[in-house]
């Protein structure tokens, strides 16, 4: 089946600090999603985006599907990105079988 | 308030003891799927439904049931629980994409399991 690797695993940022997670995976997708979890375990939905970029204030996306890879931006990181950051991807002729990466957890420090 | 329900939301029971968790939605979403999150294993994709009366197995799909035989509902059952199905359950609901299946997904608040 498809792999799906995050990285970093961890990752520790003091307030105000930039990063970016990457998202590899080994096998041609038609479905990728950002999530993020918060500490109290919620999962929300951060972005659709099987190519191409996207933006939604302080985060953007990036996949290249080609390449096979995505990235997560987040800039002028705050105390409540704190959490597990997760992407998901449905392999193309695939239809619902959505895969999750291990997610990698951001510890952002005041 | 656009939302996915789960219940029950913490649930302890013995081993071989029936249970279903149940799962609604109130979106009219097509597409509804099921999830196991294990420390170290991430989330695990159980089962899914594409709509009405389609559902196929995900990548941990033993040991579980489920059957959409509305739009709104979508229950995991457990017909003889095991100390291994102890985890943390999400239900999440989307659009339907055709062909790539889940649009962007709604979480419900998860349901945490353990089977003694």
């Amino acid at each position: 089946g498809i792999q799906v690797e995050q990285s970093p695993p961890d990752l520790i940022l003091q307030e105000g600090a930039n990063s970016t997670l990457r998202c590899n995976f080994s096998d041609s997708v038609n479905n990728l999603q950002w999530f993020h979890q918060n500490p109290w375990g919620q999962l929300i939905n951060l972005f659709y985006i099987p190519s191409g970029t996207k933006q939604n204030g302080r985060l953007s996306a990036t996949t290249v599907a080609t390449e096979r890879y995505s990235l997560l931006y987040i800039s002028s990181s705050q105390t409540t990105d704190s959490g597990v950051y997760f992407c998901a991807v449905v392999r193309r002729g695939s239809q619902g079988n959505l895969i999750f990466g291990k997610g990698t957890k951001l510890s952002v420090k005041p | 308030e656009a939302q996915v329900t789960q219940n029950p939301r913490y649930l302890i029971t013995v081993t071989g003891k029936k249970l279903t968790v149940t799962c609604s939605q109130n979106m009219n979403h097509e597409y509804m799927s099921w999830y196991r999150q294990d420390p170290g294993l991430g989330l695990r994709q159980i089962y899914y439904s594409m709509n009405v009366e389609v559902t196929d197995k995900g990548d941990v799909p033993e040991g579980y049931k489920v059957s959409r035989k509305e739009k709104r509902n979508f229950p995991l059952i457990l017909e003889s629980p095991s100390p291994n199905q102890t985890s943390l359950y999400f239900c999440a609901s989307s659009l339907s994409r055709g062909n790539s299946g889940a649009n962007v997904l709604t979480f419900g608040a998860g349901s945490r399991l353990t089977v003694l």
